[in-house]
Formats: structure tokens, C-alpha cells, sequence
């Protein structure tokens, strides 16, 4: 069946630290791939996406690549903020999302 | 408002009795899903709808959990019986398409005391 696999948390890290959440997929087919963000408090957000191998999808200086061959889709910051702080979920969709357990992001100042 | 709507916010509530939970999603999403997430764990998926077809249960962690999506629009997620493993916050989401990005709304936080 479809799954996705996230690096384990919580992840700590320095303000402008590079940033860098493991996520891999098992999936029969040809999924979109999805990260979203949960800010505390708050519901889950949808960050970014792409829909097809070699895609980058890229929001509020976060990216992540499909990569079909390794099939991943690891997101990074080249900078990150006290405001980044939140839960990152991986997703894939393929007639439905499928979720990853999320890592939890604390940037510290 | 143009989001996903849950009611209530928060619903505390003593072991055995039953709850209903409400979700009323983005105007013209087919799809429709429940989640549950426990303190510190990720996303459990629960239910999904999509238009007319048969929902899928897959996730319902017992018979004590049913959803039903009326006119294909509003939903609503009963919990019989609760007990105090129920605990957690309660999202829904929907989408366009079942396969297209979901937008979920701030869920409903529920403590069985």
C-alpha cells in the first residue's frame, strides 16, 4: 500500500540554520506529493506541492524536489526563523493523502 | 467564512456518553476526511468521502465510530460510548477531488474525562 516515511523528531535547531526534513514515499503509480505545516495552536496548512517527477514545489523559502528515482521529497530552508516553528507533515495523494507522523520544528534565536 | 468549519472547538465529556462532531466543509468539495491527532503523534486517518461513492472506513479505529455525510456536504463523526483513549483533537478536511490539496479546518479538541 502507499505510505510515507518522515525523519523523526523533534528537530532543533539555531536561528538561520539550514534546514533539512527526510521524507520518502512508497507508492504504487504516480502520486502528488505534499507538505504541510502546523503552527501551533493552529490547523494544518497546506505549504507545498508537486505534482510529477523532477517538480519543485516552493513556498515561503521552502522547497522540496520530487524525486521519483530515490522517491523522495525532502524539504529544505536555507535560512530558518523563530517563526518556523511548527509540525511538518509529508503527504502523497493517490485518490487519496496519505500522511506522514509529522516532525516537529523548534528554531530557537 | 470560506474555510472548513468544526463545531464545537472544544467538547469535554465523562467516559460512556456518546458525541457528535460537525464539520462543515469548503462550499462544492466532493471530498471530504477525518483525521484524529493524539497529543505528540501524527495524523490517524479516520473516514473519507467522495461525492456519492461509498465512504471509505478503513481507519475507524472501532464500532464505536461512524461518520455520515448528509447531502453530500455537511458531516458528522458520532463517538459512542467514549472512553478516555478518545481523547485527542478531531480534523476535518476537504478537497476539490480526493486527490487534490486538502484545506482543514482547526478541528475539534475532545477530553473524556
Amino acid at each position: 500500500g502507499n505510505s510515507v516515511t518522515q525523519m523523526e523528531g523533534p528537530v532543533t535547531l539555531s536561528e538561520e540554520a539550514f534546514l533539512t526534513i527526510n521524507c520518502t514515499y512508497t507508492a504504487t503509480g504516480y502520486p502528488s506529493l505534499f507538505w504541510y505545516v502546523q503552527y501551533p495552536g493552529e490547523g494544518l496548512q497546506l505549504l507545498l506541492k508537486a505534482t510529477k517527477a523532477d517538480d519543485k514545489g516552493s513556498n515561503k523559502g521552502f522547497e522540496a524536489t520530487y524525486r521519483k528515482e530515490t522517491t523522495s521529497f525532502h524539504l529544505e530552508k536555507g535560512s530558518v526563523q523563530v517563526s518556523d516553528s511548527a509540525v511538518y507533515f509529508c503527504a502523497l495523494s493517490a485518490q487519496k493523502l496519505v500522511f506522514g507522523q509529522g516532525t516537529r520544528l523548534t528554531i530557537n534565536p | 467564512g470560506a474555510g472548513v468549519s468544526q463545531s464545537p472547538s472544544n467538547k469535554v465529556t465523562e467516559k460512556g456518553k456518546d458525541v457528535e462532531l460537525r464539520c462543515d466543509p469548503i462550499s462544492g468539495h466532493t471530498a471530504l476526511y477525518w483525521y484524529r491527532q493524539s497529543l505528540g503523534q501524527g495524523l490517524e486517518f479516520l473516514i473519507y468521502f467522495q461525492g456519492n461513492s461509498a465512504p471509505d472506513k478503513s481507519g475507524l479505529p472501532s464500532d464505536r465510530f461512524s461518520a455520515e455525510r448528509t447531502g453530500g456536504s455537511v458531516s458528522t463523526l458520532t463517538i459512542q460510548r467514549t472512553q478516555q483513549e478518545d481523547s485527542a483533537v478531531y480534523l476535518c478536511a476537504s478537497s476539490p477531488r480526493g486527490w487534490q490539496p486538502q484545506h482543514f479546518g482547526d478541528g475539534t479538541r475532545l477530553s473524556i474525562l
